[in-house]
């Protein structure tokens, strides 16, 4: 059983850039979830996603923004990319939204975004 | 953003040692996770908790959801050079928000 796929696993980006990652989750997962991690601040949610629907945001600026599409699949987009936003972006995926804590999530092994 | 308070922060121990780990907030969370993490890769999850003083074990970890359903503790038996890596709390918020707020992460680190 495949698991979580982000795309790509390394990115470097200039300096008011913009930034687009994918995030493919396991066969029959229906919610993603995006998070950002750094050594400073851990892990911070950023958003959850559900049916096509944003259904959680976490507290990040306009510039990160997602989607997701009807097969699941997600995406994030960060836009005027600034050097703080080098980080391991992480996608979780569950089943169903509401219903993480009965499985908890499956992480993906992320993109490592560098912002130069 | 909002964090668990996780210590400690790092650990250097023996192979064959036993380690201990916890994870406290003044908030009441309904579910504990417990993830682990290796370089490079996304956490991986070793135990999930749903009932206040629950104790579940996973082959050498053994994890307890507090009474007061404000911390929860992570023990590994017997540690071995491959239980390096970061071993990060989650709790759920039983909020409209419903998402988990993760630990700042215990890295371990074993000596053989």
């Amino acid at each position: 059983k495949a698991g979580v796929t982000q795309t790509p696993r390394y990115l470097i980006k200039t300096r008011g850039q913009q930034v687009t990652l994918s995030c493919s989750p396991i066969s029959g997962h229906r919610s993603v979830s995006w998070y950002q991690q750094t050594p400073g601040q851990g892990l911070q949610f950023l958003f959850e996603y559900f049916s096509e629907t944003q259904r959680n945001k976490g507290n990040f600026p306009g510039r990160f923004s997602g989607r997701q599409f009807s097969n699941s699949r997600s995406e994030m987009n960060v836009s005027t990319l600034e050097l703080g936003d080098s980080a391991l972006y992480l996608c979780a995926s569950s089943r169903n939204f509401l219903r993480e804590w009965v499985d908890g999530y499956t992480f993906g092994s992320g993109t490592r975004l560098t912002v130069v | 953003g909002q964090q668990l308070n996780q210590s400690p922060q790092s650990m250097f121990i023996q192979e064959g040692e036993d380690v201990s780990m916890n994870c406290t907030s003044s908030s009441i969370f309904n579910t504990w996770l417990w993830y682990k993490q290796d370089p490079g890769e996304g956490p991986v999850l070793l135990i999930a908790l749903y009932k206040a003083g629950e104790l579940t074990s996973n082959g050498r970890l053994t994890a307890q959801f507090g009474i007061t359903r404000k911390d929860s503790f992570l023990n590994i038996s017997a540690s071995i050079p491959s239980d390096v890596g970061i071993y990060f709390c989650a709790g759920h918020v039983a909020s409209g928000t419903y998402k988990y707020i993760f630990g700042t992460g215990t890295r371990l680190k074993v000596l053989a």
